[in-house]
C-alpha cells in the first residue's frame, strides 16, 4: 500500500458524460501528479500540482481539468467523454519535485 | 515514448536465472526511476537514480545509471515468480518531477 488513495476504483459511463476522479496523497506530500495509461499511448503525464498550484502540464486535453484543494487532495475532471478516453488514470504524490513518487491504485474508466 | 526506449519489450526467464532490462534516453536525464506494475494495477516504486554512476539495490534488484550514455539498467539476480510483472522506467527532465515513461518490459518467470 503506497498510502495514495484513489476513488472510485472503476467507473463506467457513456460518451458525452462528465466524471470526476479523486486522489488523496500520502500524508505530508505536497505534490500531486495525474497520469493516464492506455494500451496505445502507454503511461503519459497529464498534470502536476504543488501545494494547490499548477506546476506542470503534459498531454492533457482541453476537455480535462484538475485542481488541488487546501487539504491537498486533488480531483481530475473529464468532460465530453469519448471512447478513446477509456484508460487507467493514476494519481501519484511526492514530498516535492525530485524525490520518490508513489502511485495510487488507479481508477479504471470505461466509456461506452 | 520514443525519447525513452526500453529493451527488451518482453522476456521469459527460468526461475533462478538472472535478467537485465535496459532503459535509454535520447534526451538529458535529470532523474531515472524504476517501477514495477502488475497488469492493470498500480505502480510499485523500486528505485530512483540521479547521479552518474549511481547504483542502488533492493533485495535482489540492482539498478545502475550511466550518465554518459544516458542509460540505466535494472538487474534481477536469481529471479523468482514474485519478480514477474511489467517493469517501467521513467525519466524526469527537470526538478519538478513530472515523469516520462518508457513502454515497459514484461517479465515472465517460468518454473
Amino acid at each position: 500500500d503506497s498510502g495514495v488513495t484513489q476513488t472510485p476504483k472503476h467507473l463506467i459511463t457513456a460518451t458525452g458524460q462528465r466524471v470526476t476522479l479523486r486522489c488523496s496523497p500520502r500524508s505530508g506530500d505536497l505534490s500531486v501528479y495525474w497520469y493516464q495509461q492506455s494500451l496505445d499511448q502507454g503511461l503519459q503525464f497529464l498534470i502536476q500540482y504543488y501545494n494547490g498550484e499548477e506546476r506542470a502540464k503534459g498531454n492533457i486535453l482541453e476537455r480535462f481539468s484538475a485542481q488541488q484543494f487546501p487539504d491537498l487532495h486533488s480531483e481530475l475532471n473529464l468532460s465530453s467523454l469519448e471512447l478513446g478516453d477509456s484508460a487507467l488514470y493514476f494519481c501519484a504524490s511526492s514530498v516535492g519535485g525530485q524525490v520518490e513518487q508513489f502511485f495510487g491504485p488507479g481508477t479504471r474508466l470505461t466509456v461506452l | 515514448s520514443q525519447e525513452l526506449e526500453q529493451s527488451p519489450q518482453s522476456l521469459i526467464v527460468q526461475e533462478g536465472k538472472n535478467l537485465t532490462i535496459n532503459c535509454t534516453s535520447s534526451k538529458t536525464l535529470y532523474g531515472l526511476y524504476w517501477y514495477k506494475q502488475k497488469y492493470g494495477e498500480g505502480l510499485i516504486f523500486l528505485m530512483m537514480l540521479q547521479k552518474g554512476g549511481e547504483e542502488k539495490s533492493h533485495e535482489k534488484i540492482t539498478a545502475k545509471l550511466d550518465e554518459k550514455k544516458q542509460q540505466s539498467s535494472l538487474h534481477i539476480t536469481a529471479s523468482q515468480p514474485s519478480h514477474a510483472g511489467i517493469y517501467l522506467c521513467g525519466a524526469t527532465r527537470d526538478s519538478w518531477g513530472k515523469l516520462q515513461f518508457g513502454a515497459g518490459t514484461q517479465v515472465v518467470v517460468t518454473p
